[in-house]
């Protein structure tokens, strides 16, 4: 069974500085989707980021990015010039693709509260 | 675009009822999740529904089912409701067609059950 990580169940950075949370998944398949979503106190949750299994370019989204390590199977996101705005829950997931014989179905990891000290 | 909507937001019940929510996906979407939230169990994965048919389901008790109508709305029921199913409740809809669509969450359903 697929399972998610985040090992970080609280974090805290000061604003304009930066920060790397971190996850770990295990799977046996060889191609997949990531994804780290946030979740403000509003409680919507968004997408942040994605990065695709079998890209081994890092996906970048302006102040985010990914450090994407298939073989340690890790996926850690990076917020540079942190800003108030980002305090919320992050989650990181995970999903097989339709065409791999997966679904819409994303696992989800635990989740990491990140607050931003002004 | 409209983005999708969840009725009711907040709903409270009591232990032995039951409760139906519902989830209006983004036009021209066909895919529908649901999952349900607790501080204890984080974000769980329900149900998916794709073009009215159940796609994929989770590892939750019969009382919870699901359906999705033709113009892809669905709706979620939850049968002799219990203390542990107060939670958030979140649907999510996408295209649902590969390779790969983004998935756009709903702002929830608060169940508590008292």
């Amino acid at each position: 069974a697929q399972t998610v990580t985040q090992s970080q169940p609280e974090m805290s950075v000061q604003e304009a500085e930066t920060v790397t949370l971190s996850c770990t998944y295990d799977t046996s398949e060889s191609d997949y989707y990531l994804f780290w979503y946030k979740q403000p106190p509003s409680r919507q949750m968004i997408l942040v980021i994605r990065q695709e299994a079998y890209k081994q370019q890092n996906a970048t989204e302006n102040r985010f990015s990914v450090n994407f390590q298939k073989a340690a199977k890790s996926f850690s996101l990076k917020i540079s010039d942190s800003q108030l705005g980002d305090a919320a829950m992050y989650f990181c997931a995970y999903n097989i693709p339709i065409t791999q014989g997966g679904s819409e179905k994303l696992v989800f990891g635990k989740g990491t509260k990140l607050t931003v000290n002004p | 675009k409209a983005g999708v909507t969840q009725t009711p937001r907040y709903l409270i019940k009591t232990r032995g009822q039951q409760v139906t929510l519902s989830c209006s996906p983004i036009s021209g979407h066909r895919s529908v999740s649901w999952y349900q939230q607790t501080p204890g169990q984080g974000l769980q994965f329900l149900f998916e529904y794709f073009s009215e048919t159940q796609r994929n389901k989770g590892n939750f008790p019969g009382r919870f089912s699901g359906r999705q109508f033709s113009n892809s709305r669905s709706e979620m029921n939850v049968s002799t409701l219990e203390l542990g199913d107060s939670a958030l409740y979140l649907c999510a809809s996408g295209t649902g067609i590969p390779p790969y669509n983004e998935q756009f969450f709903g702002p929830g359903t608060r169940l508590t059950v008292l």
